[in-house]
């Protein structure tokens, strides 16, 4: 495989489960990004882990949750959420955390949370 | 007043055309200037990258910075039916990739 993975592609969840989005990226890249995209509204950043580390979150509710173990994986672990949560998540990678490095997308998980 | 506008189309134009994509913004300080183009299903991919002011062209792809109207433009020349995607702006003022904010883009169709 190559570039940016994400699974699953899709998801179905009750408001009281617990799953986990599992991205992938096999570009040896150091910065690893979160975004949820919803209709007809701008891409907004969740998280961003720069070398393992969390290096930004953009004020997310902790029903949302990310775990990075090592450079290549990134989680997005979910609970108890809301169905206004129901959007594509996607996941980026890039070789630095700044601008003039392009980050690579994965082609998103759909999540409908009901 | 959003920080980035962009009109969400659909844009509907047939094959061959010249397409303009545009996006308004009201930071100044915005400095680092991007598209991206996104198929149904997949993830963004970024087609242009431009610092400050200019033009850019790559391809059929030209993209322009006009800083002293806040402004910033795609130009697509030879459309084809592949081009057809939503296409998203996104700009920065800070190098650092957790500060770019992002248009909510343009769907464009290209008629054969």
């Amino acid at each position: 495989e190559t570039g940016v993975t994400q699974t699953p592609r899709h998801l179905v969840m009750g408001m009281t489960n617990k799953k986990s989005l599992k991205c992938e990226q096999h570009l040896g890249h150091n910065a690893m990004y979160w975004y949820k995209q919803s209709a007809k509204k701008p891409l907004e950043l969740m998280f961003v882990y720069n070398f393992k580390e969390q290096t930004e979150n953009n004020s997310v509710p902790s029903r949302f949750s990310p775990e990075c173990p090592n450079s290549s994986h990134l989680f997005l672990h979910l609970h108890t959420l809301q169905p206004e949560d129901s959007a594509l998540y996607l996941c980026a990678s890039s070789q630095d955390g700044t601008v003039g490095n392009e980050q690579f997308f994965g082609p998103g998980t759909r999540l409908t949370v009901l | 007043q959003k920080e980035v506008e962009q009109d969400p189309g659909p844009l509907s134009v047939p094959e061959g055309a010249i397409v303009s994509l545009n996006c308004t913004y009201s930071n100044s300080a915005f400095q680092y200037f991007m598209w991206y183009r996104q198929y149904s299903r997949k993830g963004p991919e970024l087609l242009m990258y431009t610092y400050s002011s200019g033009n850019k062209e790559d391809g059929r792809f030209t993209a322009q910075v006009d800083k002293s109207s806040k402004y910033i433009s795609l130009f697509i020349r030879d459309s084809q039916p592949s081009d057809s995607a939503t296409y998203l702006c996104a700009m920065s003022r800070y190098s650092s990739a957790s500060k770019i904010i992002f248009g909510s883009g343009t769907r464009l169709s290209i008629r054969p």
